[in-house]
């Protein structure tokens, strides 16, 4: 059973628009959230994250808003550049959990020109 | 260098092999994490090792997958009797601390394992 879900496998997106990754999840217990960007033959780099006690977190192009009540929360990046094509992976952690971070599956985004 | 250290990056074994899978964390860093990503999957925990404490295995597939870490820094992964569908990159990762939580975890490059 996935607690993190990305359900978007892939996006496409122009460049100068605005990108809206999404991910939702299941477990009450994730206090802290954290989006990964990974590109080709590279290993994951951090890129943002938020704590359940805030509803949004930026970082220049980048933002991140929680939705508690919906369990779901998404990644902003405004305006779209071509070097943000890559694999976007979220992440939930849990103080008490077991296992460290869960990761979603990822969505892969594409800047178009 | 400055970040965390994977190799081989890539191996390519028979069925039915061992290996191992080598990771030099963040100098500093306590704590070690092994993540592996099939085809067409997220990221999947294996292990976690915290300083001196007993690692957290809960993630490792099967009794074929076994990792250790000397001296707090080294950390070595190993599969035996290499199955095909342990074709994968295995990434590890190292932070400063409690795993997430205000501790950002940064990946290795990971090593791409190709079992024919």
């Amino acid at each position: 059973d996935q607690q993190v879900k990305q359900n978007s496998p892939s996006l496409s997106v122009q460049e100068g628009r605005i990108s809206i990754l999404n991910c939702d999840y299941t477990n009450s217990m994730f206090d802290y959230f954290l989006w990964y960007k990974k590109y080709p033959a590279e290993g994951p780099t951090f890129l943002i994250s938020i704590s359940s006690i805030k509803d949004k977190n930026e970082d220049g192009r980048f933002t991140v808003f929680l939705n508690k009540s919906a369990k779901h929360l998404s990644l902003h990046i405004v305006p779209s550049q071509p070097g943000d094509s890559a694999v976007y992976f979220c992440a939930a952690y849990s103080g008490g959990g077991a296992d460290g971070l869960t990761f979603g599956k990822g969505t892969h985004l594409i800047i178009q020109p | 260098g400055a970040g965390v250290s994977q190799s081989p990056s890539n191996k390519v074994t028979e069925k039915g092999k061992d290996v191992e899978l080598r990771c030099d964390p963040i100098s500093g860093h306590t704590a070690l994490y092994w993540y592996r990503q099939s085809l067409g999957q997220g990221l999947e925990f294996l292990i976690y090792f915290q300083g001196n404490s007993a690692p957290d295995k809960s993630g490792l597939p099967s009794d074929r997958f076994s990792a250790e870490r000397t001296g707090g820094s080294v950390s070595t992964l190993t599969i035996q009797r290499t199955q095909q569908e342990d074709s994968a990159v295995y990434l590890c990762a190292s932070s400063l601390g409690n795993r997430g939580g205000g501790n950002t975890i940064y990946f290795g490059e990971g090593s791409w394992l190709t079992v024919v």
